[in-house]
């Protein structure tokens, strides 16, 4: 049972445009959220978070959204570099779990120069 | 680099044999984790420590175990070895439960 879904195994962006990544999950009692970026042959680095508590994050070039109603959430990148090519997972925590995190099969994107 | 030392990168071997993998967390991170990530099941948690106690299990198998010792390296030990063993293995760290996990490179373990 899959309780973080990312639907979208790959995503194809031109370099400038903006790059929208979405992610599900089925758990209401997820407090916390992530977004991990991995490139070939590295391990997951962190990228930004969300609380449950709020429906917007922002970091630079990079915003999460979080709808719980429709328990989704989204990662967009705007502008995309090709630089961003990489694959990203979303990741989900309970409560005071720590970094027992809850990942989803990741989407890779390509940004086209 | 995350500062999360991974050995080793690759391994190779048969099924039926032990295993061993080691991970040096960043400095001054009490909290180790592991996690497995395979081709049919993403990146799943394994096991977490902190300061050397065991603190939270995921779905970690019988046949793995895994302990943080009082330099705050941990290891993982993965015996009888199958084929559907191979996968990614990763090793995070965190200053304390809460706080950001870096990373490790992981270690590519191929049973054939």
């Amino acid at each position: 049972d899959q309780q973080v879904k990312q639907n979208s195994p790959s995503l194809s962006v031109q370099e400038g445009r903006i790059s929208i990544l979405n992610c599900d999950y089925t758990n209401s009692m997820f407090d916390y959220f992530l977004w991990y970026k991995k490139y070939p042959a590295e391990g997951p680095t962190f990228l930004i978070s969300i609380s449950s508590i709020k429906d917007k994050n922002e970091d630079g070039r990079f915003t999460v959204f979080l709808n719980k109603s429709a328990k989704h959430l989204s990662l967009h990148i705007v502008p995309s570099q090709p630089g961003d090519s990489a694959v990203y997972f979303c990741a989900a925590r309970l409560n005071n779990a720590g970094n027992m995190l809850t990942f989803g099969g990741g989407t890779r994107l390509m940004v086209k120069p | 680099d995350s500062g999360v030392t991974q050995t080793p990168k690759h391994l190779i071997t048969a099924t039926g044999q032990r295993v061993t993998l080691r991970c040096s967390p960043r400095s001054g991170d009490l909290s180790v984790y592991w996690y497995q990530q395979s081709l049919d099941q993403g990146l799943q948690f394994l096991i977490q420590y902190y300061n050397g106690e065991e603190r939270a299990k995921g779905n970690i198998l019988e046949r793995f175990s895994a302990q943080q010792f009082p330099d705050l390296h941990s290891e993982l030990n993965l015996s009888s070895l199958e084929l559907g063993d191979s996968a990614l293995y990763f090793c995070a760290s965190s200053v304390l439960l809460n706080t950001e996990a870096f990373f490790g490179q992981g270690t590519r373990l191929t049973v054939v």
